[in-house]
């Protein structure tokens, strides 16, 4: 294992077409998140998963946004009737939540930019 | 809302110099992270910090934890070319997800 690999790196689309990206975690780790990163600011929380399950979303999370992790392993993030909004980069990160203290360490993928036009 | 507000925002600086970037907030945090982003890439853990007052080396930086845990600083002696990037704090509340600072973004000039 390499690490967190993201797929595609860079997405162009046009407003009101669907986009689904792709991630796929270090292949122990339990938990995977999705981050948004727009430029100049730090990473915004989306979503994230333990194993299959996805037990939180954020409010930035709207009605167009929809994320999956069939049997616990990879991820897919779709946004639908994309606007210039989401135009952003988009991360993944997975971790292997432990119970004991002493913070959780996040590993990030290279994100993929997504450029809606 | 960011939570945590990191400072400056900006900062450009001569190969040689020191600096200090601060990380601040009004929550406590169970512990707090530092990352490093290069262009293009996602971040990278340089450092986990989890008790109040600690203090942590890693060669020419030196993190802090403030002892109400509600802060820290990034200290950099000697700052290189190499140092150049985006540097942020995420802080972990015990909850299920870190909240991120909108980061420092460094300049080192040769």
């Amino acid at each position: 294992d390499t690490g967190v690999s993201q797929d595609p790196r860079h997405k162009i689309t046009k407003r009101g077409q669907n986009v689904t990206f792709r991630c796929d975690p270090i292949s122990e780790h339990n938990r995977l998140y999705w981050y948004r990163q727009t430029l100049g600011q730090g990473p915004e929380f989306l979503t994230y998963f333990q194993n299959e399950a996805q037990l939180e979303k954020s409010r930035l999370l709207s009605d167009r946004f929809s994320a999956e992790r069939p049997k616990g392993s990879f991820s897919t993030l779709e946004i639908q009737r994309t606007e210039q909004g989401d135009s952003a980069m988009y991360l993944c990160a997975s971790s292997l939540k432990f119970l004991s203290r002493g913070g959780e360490k996040l590993f990030f993928g290279s994100g993929t930019q997504l450029s809606v036009l | 809302t960011q939570l945590l507000e990191q400072s400056p925002q900006f900062l450009s600086i001569q190969e040689g110099e020191n600096l200090t970037v601060y990380c601040n907030s009004s929550s406590v945090f169970s512990s707090l992270q530092w990352y490093r982003q290069e262009p293009g890439e996602g971040p990278v853990l340089l450092v986990t910090v989890v008790t109040g007052g600690e203090v942590k080396k890693l060669k020419r930086l030196t993190f802090q934890f403030g002892d109400a845990r509600k802060d820290s600083s990034l200290h950099i002696t000697a700052a290189q070319p190499g140092d150049t990037g985006l540097y942020l704090c995420a802080g972990d509340n015990a909850g299920n997800m870190l909240t991120f600072g909108g980061g420092t973004r460094l300049m080192v000039k040769p």
